[in-house]
């Protein structure tokens, strides 16, 4: 099974700054990694697929890049809108597999 | 519009059983597949399984194999997850979501459906 590791495990950010997540594989995973975006209370949304594909409607503020074992989503001005829990998935190899989850929250 | 409709919360006794559903609309349910994903009280998410409602072709996670049973109604289009005996660990909330191809990102979420398991 791959192993899905993303730090750091909170996320302190200021309205309006960048936010940079990261989601390492324990084997390569190619380019077939997503990134959702949690609310409290709310199903997960689906942001990223194939590591840099943003899903329809999605702001370009968002972006995913990465490929093997590496990963990053980054938020280039934060909003109140984004502060949530983000996990990445892989869908390369099964079983499918999520990362813990990183929480942004408001510094 | 696509959509994923679950059923509503359920409170159960361990030993019981349980069938929850997801019913898809505004798509060609039998052209994907529908996968459940369990999230347990504060904790990440786990894929469990998927199965695709044109064949009812069914894959499961190998740590929760045998523990559920995961089936479709494609003349209705709905999915479903059961359980032949709760246990308080069952604890959890339980998506569906839709994936385009077996191995795909989840890109329809169904709403969630809380499920109880207490003496």
């Amino acid at each position: 099974e791959i192993v899905m590791t993303q730090s750091p495990a909170t996320l302190s950010v200021s309205p309006g700054e960048r936010a940079t997540l990261s989601c390492r594989a324990s084997q390569s995973v190619s380019s077939n990694l997503a990134w959702y975006q949690q609310k409290p209370g709310q199903a997960p949304r689906l942001l990223i697929y194939g590591a840099s594909t943003r899903a329809t409607g999605l702001p370009a503020r968002f972006s995913g890049s990465g490929s093997g074992t590496e990963f990053t989503l980054t938020i280039s001005s934060l909003q109140s809108e984004d502060f949530a829990v983000y996990y990445c998935q892989q869908y390369n190899n099964w079983p499918l597999t999520f990362g813990g989850g990183t929480k942004v929250e408001i510094k | 519009e696509v959509q994923l409709m679950q059923s509503g919360a359920e409170v159960k006794k361990p030993g019981e059983s349980l069938k929850i559903s997801c019913k898809g609309s505004g798509y060609r349910f039998t052209s994907y597949w529908i996968g459940w994903v369990r999230q347990m009280p504060g904790k990440g998410l786990e894929w469990m399984g998927i199965i695709y409602p044109g064949d009812s072709d069914t894959r499961y996670s190998p740590s929760l194999q045998g523990q559920v049973t995961i089936s479709a109604d494609k003349s209705i289009s709905t999915a479903y997850l059961q359980w032949s005996s709760l246990k308080a660990s069952d604890t959890a909330m339980y998506y569906c979501a839709r994936l385009p191809t077996v191995a795909d990102a989840f890109d329809i979420w169904g709403q969630g459906t809380l499920v109880t398991v207490s003496s």
